[in-house]
């Protein structure tokens, strides 16, 4: 069946510095991939999502390449922030069928100042 | 802003015990999906439903099992509750194959 493996965790960077959470998938057809971020406390917010190979995903300065030759799906930002630790969840969801969601385990990321 | 809301916050029960969840859908969304999303884990698909029908069933016992009204508004039950079923219940609700959008969850405890 389809699975997403992500980087394990936990991440500790110092403000500003580059952040990179690897993401990899393993899916029949063509899936559409996301990535999800869980402040403390709160439920799933979309971070970015990219529906097709080679499609970018941005957003609040994150961005993620869909790249079917490796079936990964990278988050990067150049400069982050205290305020972006937070979990960050990548995700598939199917080509068709019901439109569940298969997340990987989470990377939880702390930004000290 | 999501628009999607789960009662109650948190929830207390005993083993053996059953419990039911709800969850108000965004206006305009006829699709919600149930999650389980286990302490330091991803969140495992339950089940959905499209138009008050499921719609797709994850590896969940039918100890677990729900409704969707015509408001598209949605109940998550569970029977016999385990301690392993403690855990963060997310609710979300889409429009047909458009992206899913989270309500904050209910914290369940089984002691």
């Amino acid at each position: 069946g389809d699975s997403v493996t992500q980087m394990e965790g936990p991440v500790t960077l110092s403000e500003e510095a580059f952040l990179t959470i690897n993401c990899t998938y393993t899916a029949t057809g063509y899936p559409s991939l996301f990535w999800y971020v869980q402040y403390p406390g709160e439920g799933l917010q979309l971070l970015l999502k990219a529906t097709k190979a080679d499609d970018k995903g941005s957003n609040k300065g994150f961005e993620a390449t869909y790249r079917k030759e490796t079936t990964s799906f990278h988050l990067e930002k150049g400069s982050v922030q205290v305020s972006d630790s937070a979990v960050y969840f990548c995700a598939l969801k199917g080509f068709q069928g019901a439109q569940k969601l298969v997340f990987g385990q989470g990377t939880r990321l702390t930004i000290n100042p | 802003e999501t628009g999607v809301t789960q009662s109650p916050t948190h929830l207390i029960k005993t083993r053996g015990q059953q419990v039911t969840l709800r969850c108000s859908s965004q206006s305009g969304h006829n699709t919600v999906s149930w999650y389980q999303q286990a302490l330091g884990q991803g969140p495992q698909f339950i089940f959905q439903y499209y138009r008050e029908e499921e719609n797709g069933r994850g590896n969940f016992p039918p100890r677990f099992s729900g409704l969707q009204f015509p408001n598209y508004s949605s109940e998550l039950n569970v029977n016999a509750l385990e301690l392993d079923d403690s855990a963060l219940y997310l609710c979300a609700s889409t429009f047909d194959e458009r992206e899913q959008y989270f309500g904050p969850g209910t914290r369940l405890t089984v002691t």
